[in-house]
């Protein structure tokens, strides 16, 4: 019954490659994030997607692309990986209220390390 | 624009001792406001929620939180420490805009002595 998951767990990979993880939730909320956490824990929010159309997109290198296929669903794609994209990536989901959005739910995380 | 301010990049406490987060917050509107727990290697879970009901917060494993508007502070206690109590936690701030952010604090490590 797991309320967001994220695939894989933990990906290493070397400098230059392309990789994706996956996010799912079943919550049926309409609005999907992805976070990255650095090793000093601080977490900056990278993309949203709410039904599937981008609303965040914060200052992130354009080799990262999110794609929506469907509200339920949220991919991250990564190409020419570099040492300084080795964190741990959230990806989170919530519903939105107006202006405003409730609580976000978190997936367990996917820990990157490129080599 | 919304934000939050974790005072105390770690505290420290004894088994049992009173647990006290500290948490201000700024916005121009009414806020909602949050704690999350991070255990190692997981993800953020959600402790409790202010969204301008009851002013003090009742939340998982006997926590809560009090908002109190004239000191823009959203502080978190806990009356006895239990070791497993040992985690990051994030003050934040949902943010009033049509992007909907929710705004994090830096995080507070909390540790516990035995």
């Amino acid at each position: 019954d797991t309320a967001v998951s994220q695939t894989p767990k933990y990906l290493v990979t070397q400098m230059g490659n392309d990789k994706s993880i996956k996010c799912e939730q079943n919550l049926g909320h309409d609005t999907m994030y992805w976070y990255k956490q650095d090793s000093k824990k601080f977490l900056k929010i990278m993309f949203s997607y709410n039904n599937k159309e981008l609303i965040i997109n914060e200052t992130v290198p354009n080799r990262f692309s999110p794609k929506s296929p469907d509200k339920a669903h949220l991919n991250l794609h990564i190409n020419s990986l570099e040492l300084g994209d080795s964190a741990v990536y959230f990806c989170a989901s919530s519903q939105r209220g107006g202006r405003r959005t409730y609580e976000q739910y978190f997936g367990p995380g996917t820990r990157l390390t490129v080599t | 624009a919304q934000s939050v301010t974790q005072l105390g990049s770690h505290v420290s406490v004894s088994e049992g001792a009173l647990v006290l987060l500290r948490c201000n917050y700024s916005s121009s509107v009414p806020p909602y406001l949050f704690w999350y727990v991070q255990y190692p290697n997981q993800g953020l879970q959600l402790l409790l929620k202010y969204t301008s009901a009851a002013t003090l917060v009742k939340g998982i494993n006997g926590f809560e939180a009090e908002f109190k508007k004239s000191e823009t502070s959203f502080h978190l206690t806990k009356p006895s420490a239990h070791m497993s109590d040992a985690a990051e936690y994030f003050c934040a701030v949902t943010e009033y805009s049509s992007a909907s952010k929710i705004i994090f604090g830096s995080g507070t490590r909390l540790s516990i002595r035995p």
